[in-house]
């Protein structure tokens, strides 16, 4: 089964806007990453947050956690065409040595 | 550093074919893995090592057996092919167990007849 769920499926906007995706989370987890996948290419990695992070920031990208809620987010700032790609998040559970994927969310930014 | 690679690139099996698919990395890491993604289904785990000589199951491993006979290769086989496995495959590898971000190869895209 999936750990995480991303939200949006799918999300279409301007260049120059932001991008909203958010990821929730069912179990206890060490860390969460978020992963960029271009069409037909392998997964890249982004960024990781720690459990006992609330935020963190990568040039455009950041990316929340709040573990109550088991939820994370990731904005992405003004948005360029070469954004566009699938974006991953990925939990690392307590005590598993493997990271679970989400399902994605498709980001289109038009020219 | 090539980082991840991963062979071949397209295969085309009829059921029952058996086929392996090989992976290999160069980072040294201990950790490796085998993903399978469908259409809106993001990446399951099929198979994961440790390290050389260890294996691991993970959410979907019927109908593939893993080998990791050198810590640098981590190969994924298909015995007897079925038209469900039908999917891209990528393998990952890590440098440790926690706080470490996974390299992805570029996938392997198999289609089962």
């Amino acid at each position: 089964s999936q750990q995480g769920e991303e939200d949006p499926q799918a999300l279409s906007i301007q260049e120059g806007e932001n991008a909203t995706m958010n990821c929730s989370y069912k179990t206890s987890i060490n860390n969460l990453q978020w992963y960029r996948q271009n069409s037909g290419r392998g997964l890249v990695h982004l960024i990781l947050i720690r459990s006992n992070e609330r935020e963190k920031h990568s040039g455009r990208l950041r990316v929340t956690l709040d573990t109550s809620k088991k939820s994370s987010s990731l904005l992405i700032t003004a948005s360029r065409a070469a954004d566009t790609a699938s974006y991953f998040c990925a939990t690392e559970e307590t005590g598993r040595r493997a990271l679970t994927f989400g399902s994605g969310t498709r980001l289109q930014v038009q020219p | 550093n090539a980082g991840v690679t991963q062979t071949p690139k397209f295969r085309v099996l009829k059921t029952g074919q058996s086929m392996t698919l090989l992976c290999a990395q160069d980072m040294n890491h201990e950790y490796m893995y085998w993903y399978r993604q469908d259409p809106g289904m993001g990446l399951r785990l099929i198979h994961y090592s440790v390290g050389e000589g260890t294996t691991a199951k993970g959410e979907v491993p019927d109908g593939y057996n893993v080998s990791r006979l050198k810590k640098q290769n981590f190969l994924l086989g298909l015995e007897s092919a079925a038209p469900s496995q039908t999917s891209v495959y990528f393998c990952a590898s890590r440098s440790g167990p926690s706080y470490n971000e996974q390299f992805f190869g570029p996938g392997t895209r198999l289609t089962v007849l």
